[in-house]
């Protein structure tokens, strides 16, 4: 399928620091661009997802920029606290599978008191 | 809320053995994919279907099957279970009208050891 290609694959901060997860995509057609967050046992739940005629957009203390020409988005998260430490999934649509995702192999986010 | 839910959220089975995964979805989504989830390679697409009796490949279809009787329940197949398909399966629904974007809805998951 088409390649997601996603960094770093773990991240260590300090609680209050920012945290920044960066994901490549292959299809040009892709438009639409979810990450997803799994915390340990659970099911991965969306935390915010962008679309490809926007270029940012922001929920509190998550953002995600797109950059279409680079084929390059990537998740911020500012003021990280402690719950933030799970595995993060970035995902884009596959226009060769039917717009079913594709997902980057997650990176784990671990925030330290 | 959206619920998603797998029968079994645990599995121990032999080499040779046909295992069934079960999930079933309680929105009315049309769209529906069964995805393995191992350390280190993400999530992966097994096969998905858009509506009942329709399937798709995905990525890694081989030694898998799927079944799509109803709308509320997609099926997923191991003819033979083999070691290497020992792994965490995701199930996951999302409705038609968000054919292109749209959030998908994961169920807790089937984690199944193959021995």
């Amino acid at each position: 399928g088409e390649n997601v290609e996603q960094h770093p694959s773990t991240l260590s901060v300090q609680e209050g620091d920012s945290a920044v997860i960066k994901c490549t995509y292959s299809d040009s057609a892709s438009n639409y661009f979810p990450w997803y967050k799994q915390e340990l046992g659970k099911r991965p739940q969306l935390i915010i997802d962008i679309r490809s005629n926007v270029g940012e957009k922001k929920d509190q203390r998550i953002a995600v920029t797109l950059n279409k020409t680079a084929k390059h988005f990537s998740l911020h998260i500012t003021e990280t606290q402690p719950e933030d430490s799970a595995v993060y999934f970035c995902a884009a649509t596959n226009s060769n599978s039917g717009y079913a995702l594709n997902f980057g192999k997650g990176t784990s986010l671990l925030v330290t008191p | 809320d959206v619920k998603v839910t797998q029968s079994s959220r645990y599995l121990v089975k032999r080499t040779g053995e046909k295992v069934f995964l079960e999930c079933v979805q309680d929105m009315d989504h049309e769209n529906m994919f069964w995805y393995r989830q191992d350390p280190g390679l993400g999530l992966r697409l097994i096969y998905f279907s858009y509506d009942v009796k329709m399937k798709e490949k995905g990525d890694i279809p081989e030694g898998y099957s799927v079944s799509r009787e109803k709308k509320e329940r997609f099926s997923l197949i191991l003819e033979s279970a083999s070691t290497n398909q020992t792994s965490m399966y995701l199930c996951a629904s999302r409705p038609f009208r968000t054919l292109l974007t749209g959030e998908l809805f994961f169920g807790e998951g089937s984690r199944l050891t193959v021995l």
